[in-house]
């Protein structure tokens, strides 16, 4: 069964406090694999596509990188407007090319 | 601007009563999709559309329904038969060229059963 699981389930900073969150699959015919980041009510928002394995992309204060079995999000000191959840999800290989998320790690980084 | 607009934001519902969701998008993007949210859990698939007058069963489409009429719009019904209606609801949807794999979403709508 295809399966996407993040951790920590939650994580707490101190502000410029630098950590990672992880992201583990196990599934067949990875297309690539997507982070998120939701604000409380609100819809995801896109943050990067990573598609092969040793590839990197970075915005502002977030990095993330792929191996053939994760993903990190790494967050290089961060602000209080850092504080969402972030969800990872990777892209199968079949008809409607069919995301499956992860639960997801709520961030709250504190001034 | 280009995007998704999903209403109500907010709906409460009866037990015994269907409520239909309405998901319009202005991006001319051929897939649209509904996911569920509970607390805790990440999102689960209920339905999704490649094409006009296509769409198939997600994970969890039991008690669901929707009608894809127009390229623009993907409504969903929750229908009386869904045992536990209550959940944040998020519309999505994503071009089909090469290298569009990420979904746009739209900001939600949640739903109670009172």
């Amino acid at each position: 069964e295809d399966q996407v699981t993040q951790s920590p389930e939650a994580l707490r900073l101190q502000e410029g406090e630098s950590s990672s969150l992880n992201c583990s699959y196990t599934v067949s015919g990875l297309r690539g694999l997507f982070w998120y980041r939701q604000d409380p009510g609100k819809g995801p928002e896109f943050l990067f596509t990573l598609y092969s394995a040793g590839e990197e992309k970075e915005k502002e204060r977030l990095k993330a990188t792929l191996t053939k079995k994760e993903s990190f999000l790494h967050i290089t000191a961060p602000k209080p407007e850092d504080s969402a959840t972030y969800l990872c999800a990777v892209l199968l290989m079949e008809y409607g090319n069919k995301l499956v998320f992860g639960a997801g790690t709520i961030l709250r980084v504190k001034s | 601007d280009g995007g998704i607009t999903q209403s109500p934001k907010y709906l409460f519902r009866k037990e015994g009563q269907n409520v239909t969701l309405s998901c319009e998008q202005n991006l001319n993007h051929d897939a649209m999709y509904w996911y569920r949210q509970d607390p805790g859990q990440g999102l689960r698939l209920i339905y999704y559309s490649q094409i006009v007058n296509d769409f198939q069963k997600g994970d969890i489409a039991e008690g669901y329904s929707v009608s894809r009429e127009k390229k623009e719009s993907f409504p969903l019904t929750v229908t009386s038969a869904q045992k536990n209606p209550t959940a944040f609801y998020l519309c999505a949807s994503r071009g089909t060229g090469v290298g569009t794999g990420e979904l746009f979403f739209g900001e939600g709508s949640r739903l109670t059963v009172l």
